[in-house]
């Protein structure tokens, strides 16, 4: 199984506040990610928090890293329906990222 | 400035062929990735690049695998006598330096091999 997890899917209604979370398992990481991804698109560097850290904020995303629980969330303010993609959470052990299967956000009018 | 490049972004291959995969990562990145994104993997780290070296060659998935970086800049991964399983989505990252955080990546080669 995934050593990070995270719901498959997530339906939001446009202008509401969405929470993806994921869970991870190895403490010693030393980078937590969200990267999105449109359909046909490669990977697209959301943000990232750094693991000695508990919260980031950038514009409308909010990071949140609980690292006793290993549990990491992004929020997004104001949902459109251009945030409508994949969202990956990642961790990063030494030098590579291991990711979870993503989770599919849909942005309903 | 330009992002990571790949090409081709399409590529159909029959089994048994030979494919090479390009990646040209962002200028002045001294460190490079390759990962692959299947359906039934999900997203897999295969082997990175400090300079032109692979220090960590384990993740390349079998002997039918390689990848070189030549000049520090651009790399090619090499699938020899590609097998159905090899389909996916072959996706190339670069960071600035090794220990920079934000890995940047290209928009991927998809490999169909038929």
């Amino acid at each position: 199984g995934e050593d990070v997890e995270q719901s498959l899917f997530l339906s939001v209604r446009e202008g509401d506040s969405s929470v993806i979370n994921c869970t991870y398992t190895d403490s010693s990481s030393t980078y937590l990610y969200w990267y999105k991804q449109e359909p046909g698109a490669g990977l697209q560097l959301l943000t990232y928090i750094f693991s000695n850290m508990d919260m980031k904020q950038d514009q409308r995303l909010t990071v949140l890293l609980n690292k006793k629980d290993k549990h990491l969330s992004l929020r997004i303010a104001d949902t459109q329906t251009g945030d409508s993609a994949i969202y990956f959470c990642a961790e990063r052990r030494d030098y590579k990222l291991s990711f979870g299967a993503g989770t599919t956000v849909t942005v309903r009018a | 400035g330009a992002g990571v490049s790949q090409s081709p972004s399409n590529k159909v291959t029959e089994k048994g062929k030979d494919v090479e995969l390009r990646c040209d990562p962002i200028s002045g990145h001294t460190a490079l990735y390759w990962y692959r994104q299947s359906l039934g993997q999900g997203l897999e780290f295969l082997i990175y690049f400090q300079g032109n070296s692979a220090p960590d060659k384990s993740g390349l998935p079998s002997d039918r695998f390689s990848a070189e970086r030549t000049g520090g800049s651009v790399s090619t991964l090499t699938i020899q006598r590609t097998q159905q399983e090899d389909s996916a989505v072959y996706l190339c990252a670069s960071s600035l330096t090794f220990g920079d955080p934000e890995q940047y990546f290209g928009p991927g080669t998809r490999l169909t091999v038929t």
